[in-house]
């Protein structure tokens, strides 16, 4: 019963090749994000999504490519992996207007680009 | 103890004592402040939080002050347990935005 729950927990790849992380919630929420970690432990957002419509584009990389099929998925798909992608990817959702904006995350994905 | 949370310091305490973690938050607008404890290889879980219309809000064990004047938020914990290893995230929020930022983290280690 995983509120947010993500695929894969780990990912090793070589530069240039093209992954994708799978996220999906189960909580009713209709907006869902994706953050990135570094290795400095700073969390960043980087998209998110309210009812399968993109709302916030942090200026990340057109490599990074976010795709919703539906309001419990958010899949993050990255092309031409640079070795500065290198982190921990947690996608998270929320209920916006619900009288708490809280976001809750998923166990992350740890993106390793050789 | 405390700690300003800035540049991921660490916060090392004895079990039993009571814990303070600062965070200086940056826009002015936030109407929304929150907790987050990330345990290592796991994602942030909500601790608390808090809406700018407070300034103190109490849960189990934690207790959330906010001084909007100063941009100041600290978490206390109290009785502090070595299960409250981790590290723990201040994050804020225009809720008109939904753009959750968060701050750089302290970490928390608790010994026996």
């Amino acid at each position: 019963d995983t509120a947010v729950s993500q695929t894969p927990k780990y990912l090793v790849t070589q530069m240039g090749n093209d992954k994708s992380i799978k996220c999906e919630q189960n909580l009713g929420h209709d907006t869902m994000y994706w953050y990135k970690q570094d290795s400095k432990k700073f969390l960043k957002i980087m998209f998110s999504y309210n009812n399968k419509e993109l709302i916030i584009n942090e200026t990340v990389p057109n490599r990074f490519s976010p795709k919703s099929p539906d309001k419990a998925h958010l899949n993050l798909h990255i092309n031409s992996l640079e070795l500065g992608d290198s982190a921990v990817y947690f996608c998270a959702s929320s209920q916006v207007g619900s009288g708490t904006d809280t976001q809750y995350f998923g166990p992350g994905t740890r993106l390793t680009v050789l | 103890g405390e700690s300003v949370g800035l540049h991921l310091p660490t916060l090392s305490v004895q079990e039993g004592d009571n814990s303070i973690i600062n965070c200086a938050y940056s826009n002015s607008a936030s109407d929304y402040f929150i907790w987050y404890k990330q345990e290592s290889g796991k994602g942030p879980q909500f601790i608390i939080d808090i809406r700018s219309n407070m300034d103190k809000r109490q849960g189990q064990r934690v207790t959330v002050l906010l001084n909007k004047t100063v941009k100041h938020l600290s978490l206390q914990i109290a009785a502090t347990q070595p299960g409250d290893s981790a590290v723990y995230f201040c994050a804020e929020i225009h809720t008109g935005f939904q753009k959750l930022v968060f701050g750089t983290g302290t970490r928390l280690l608790v010994s026996p």
